[in-house]
């Protein structure tokens, strides 16, 4: 089955600080890493995929083939960014979404 | 226009009560699923549809029924609420390897 993992439940930075939210997935090929971001109380809504290699809000993410990770990463953080965060990928059958665990970003003023 | 939307937002009930959720979704996707985010976040999925046919069930109690009269629909219908069944519940459509979710339906069982 696939799998993805996010080591950390909760990352709490500065304001300005850099982040670096970590996703590692198991090994397949050529995966498609997704992540997505809940706002405190709002839907959950894509905030960028791999294949289009783009910066969404200031947040990039690589994909790393050799260590099989999909960090997301934003140089300086704002206090709005504070949120859930889930790294995602489609199942073996392309089916559904594999959501890891989530982490939380607390950015502090 | 909203793509996806469930009824209600928020459901306060009492355990052992019957209680129905519903989505909608207008994006002409065939694929439709329940995702439960429990209350440290975990985000997992329940079941899913496509074009009314149930593909996917993760081993969830049989008091969660889902019912697809149409393929923009998927209601979720569950009985004898317990209160572990307390949680967030996302329906989502899904097209391209893109998920859409709904707002959410924060039930809360006393």
């Amino acid at each position: 089955a696939q799998r993805v993992t996010q080591p950390e439940k909760l990352l709490s930075v500065f304001k300005g600080a850099p982040v670096e939210l970590k996703c590692n997935y198991s090994y397949s090929g050529s995966p498609e890493l997704f992540w997505y971001v809940q706002y405190s109380r709002q839907r959950l809504q894509l905030l960028l995929r791999h294949i289009s290699r783009e910066s969404i809000k200031g947040f990039t993410a690589d994909l790393n083939k050799g260590e099989t990770s999909f960090h997301l990463k934003k140089p300086f953080a704002q206090e709005e960014d504070s949120a859930m965060y889930y790294c995602a990928r489609p199942s073996n059958a392309g089916n559904m979404l594999t959501f890891g665990g989530g982490t939380r970003l607390m950015v502090k003023p | 226009d909203t793509a996806v939307s469930q009824t209600p937002k928020y459901l306060v009930t009492q355990m052992g009560n019957d209680k129905s959720i519903k989505c909608e979704q207008n994006l002409g996707h065939d694929t439709m699923y329940w995702y439960k985010q429990d209350s440290k976040k975990f985000l997992k999925i329940m079941f899913s549809y496509n074009n009314k046919e149930l593909i996917i069930n993760e081993t969830v109690p049989n008091r969660f029924s889902p019912k697809s009269p149409d393929k923009a629909h998927l209601n979720l219908h569950i009985n004898s609420l317990e209160l572990g069944d307390s949680a967030v519940y996302f329906c989502a459509s899904f097209s391209g390897n893109y998920l859409h979710f709904g707002n959410g339906t924060r039930l809360t069982v006393t």
